[in-house]
């Protein structure tokens, strides 16, 4: 039970360039989610999922897309990388909509120069 | 909109004091308040929680209380240790599809 995943660990990009974060979860949770933590700062949401095939808009979607195709995976993708974007991504999961704990993965640090 | 208030943002203890950090929520219905524990270059982990249901719950060093009245809650680390040293997120849930975290307490434990 490996818990919530995240590849790649480390990624650098160039402005404009686009990439996919992968996020796997084994635990068959309905809900996932993506945040983003920039230095010294909290955690924002920036899109959810509340079952498969689902998506929804977090706080901060600008700039970001996602899909559910499984429910065990959530992608985020970034089709035109800013420097603004810059940050550290974590990918979390619940089981249902009833009270529950978030699991969090280990984390992607992405810098876009 | 939803929100949580934490405090402080920063806190200093000399190791075996305790230390407090206090969190405010504005959403009435909120009935589940988790803690994360963040330690550097790691991911958010779940360190206590409690329910609307319950005043306090400890758990041998931590304790959380809760006053629904005044929508506060508060995390109490006792005996601080330097490995408790990290970031600390209250967070409110309403048992919806979103958790509200706060901007989060960077402890320091000085040896």
């Amino acid at each position: 039970n490996a818990g919530v995943t995240q590849t790649p660990k480390f990624r650098v990009l160039k402005t404009g360039q686009s990439m996919t974060l992968l996020c796997a979860q084994d635990m068959n949770h309905e809900y996932m989610y993506w945040y983003r933590q920039d230095p010294g700062m909290g955690l924002r949401l920036i899109h959810y999922s509340v079952g498969e095939g689902t998506t929804a808009k977090g706080e901060v979607p600008d700039g970001y897309n996602v899909s559910r195709l499984k429910k065990q995976n959530f992608l985020l993708g970034l089709e035109s990388a800013a420097p603004s974007q810059t940050s550290v991504y974590f990918c979390a999961s619940k089981a249902s909509r009833t009270i529950d704990t978030q699991y969090f993965g280990p984390g992607t640090r992405l810098t876009v120069l | 909109g939803e929100n949580v208030e934490q405090h402080p943002s920063t806190l200093s203890v000399q190791e075996g004091d305790s230390a407090v950090i206090k969190c405010t929520y504005s959403d009435s219905a909120s009935n589940y308040f988790p803690w994360y524990k963040q330690e550097l270059g790691k991911r958010p982990q779940l360190i206590i929680d409690i329910r609307s249901n319950v005043g306090e719950k400890k758990d041998q060093r931590i304790a959380v209380t809760l006053n629904k009245t005044a929508k506060h809650f508060s995390l109490h680390i006792t005996e601080t240790q330097p490995e408790d040293s990290a970031v600390y997120f209250c967070a409110a849930d309403t048992g919806g599809f979103k958790t509200i975290f706060g901007a989060g307490t960077r402890l320091f434990v000085k040896a």
